[in-house]
């Protein structure tokens, strides 16, 4: 079955104390992307990446990092937490670089961060 | 990247035909348009995409019309279980997708 596959589903974590919430796709997907979603505010993406070690900064990426050494997995890193960075996380992948693509959304990451 | 502007929120009962406009008003020749559905702590699902005139599939149709600037997200006989937000994204060929806040449909019974 094709899936975007994030871990942990949920999360609390202390301020200051590093984590990875990871991303897996089985699609053979170019394109992955992550989005924090806050009341109110819609989707926002954190990072992109258009292919193995190409990635790049979307509208709120200060805080976090991200890495795509292999094409399926697309860890999103926050290196130092703050509270701020409490949300709703989504991981999405998509073909990518064709007409007409469609993305696919991992079940979400809700982070509490306190 | 194109910018896209929706209703904050509609309302609807059920069995109505649900039309959501959205502005696009700097579309570029290369630019689909797409539109996803979210449910409450759910990820985003692909509802319908086009380019131009009009498409159709088992949930939604989508009509463009002929200057782009705009397109139209329609719901045919809505129900309960379609009370979500609705999301349009106006995509260039290398495909980032940036989402706008959405329209936050309700129907009502």
């Amino acid at each position: 079955e094709a899936q975007v596959t994030q871990n942990p589903r949920y999360l609390i974590t202390v301020t200051g104390k590093k984590l990875t919430v990871t991303c897996s796709q089985n699609m053979n997907h170019e394109y992955m992307s992550w989005y924090r979603q806050d009341p109110g505010l819609g989707l926002r993406q954190i990072y992109y990446s258009m292919n193995v070690e190409v990635t790049d900064k979307g509208d709120v990426p200060e805080g976090y990092k991200v890495s795509r050494k292999e094409k399926r997995n697309f860890p999103l890193i926050l290196e130092s937490p703050s509270p701020n960075q409490t949300s709703l996380y989504f991981c999405a992948s998509s073909p990518g670089n064709r007409w007409g693509t469609e993305a696919f959304f991992g079940q979400g990451t809700r982070l509490t961060v306190v | 990247l194109a910018k896209t502007t929706q209703p904050i929120s509609m309302d609807s009962y059920e069995g109505q035909e649900v039309n959501i406009t959205c502005s696009h008003n700097n579309i570029a020749t290369n630019d689909y348009i797409t539109w996803y559905q979210q449910f409450p702590s759910q990820g985003p699902r692909f509802i319908i995409q086009g380019y131009k005139t009009k498409v159709t599939n088992e949930v939604a149709s989508l009509f463009i019309p002929a200057d782009r600037k705009s397109s139209t997200l329609s719901l045919p006989r809505v129900s309960l279980s379609d009370t979500a937000v609705y999301y349009c994204l106006v995509g260039d060929f290398n495909n980032d997708m940036r989402f706008g806040a959405g329209t936050r449909l309700t129907v009502k019974p």
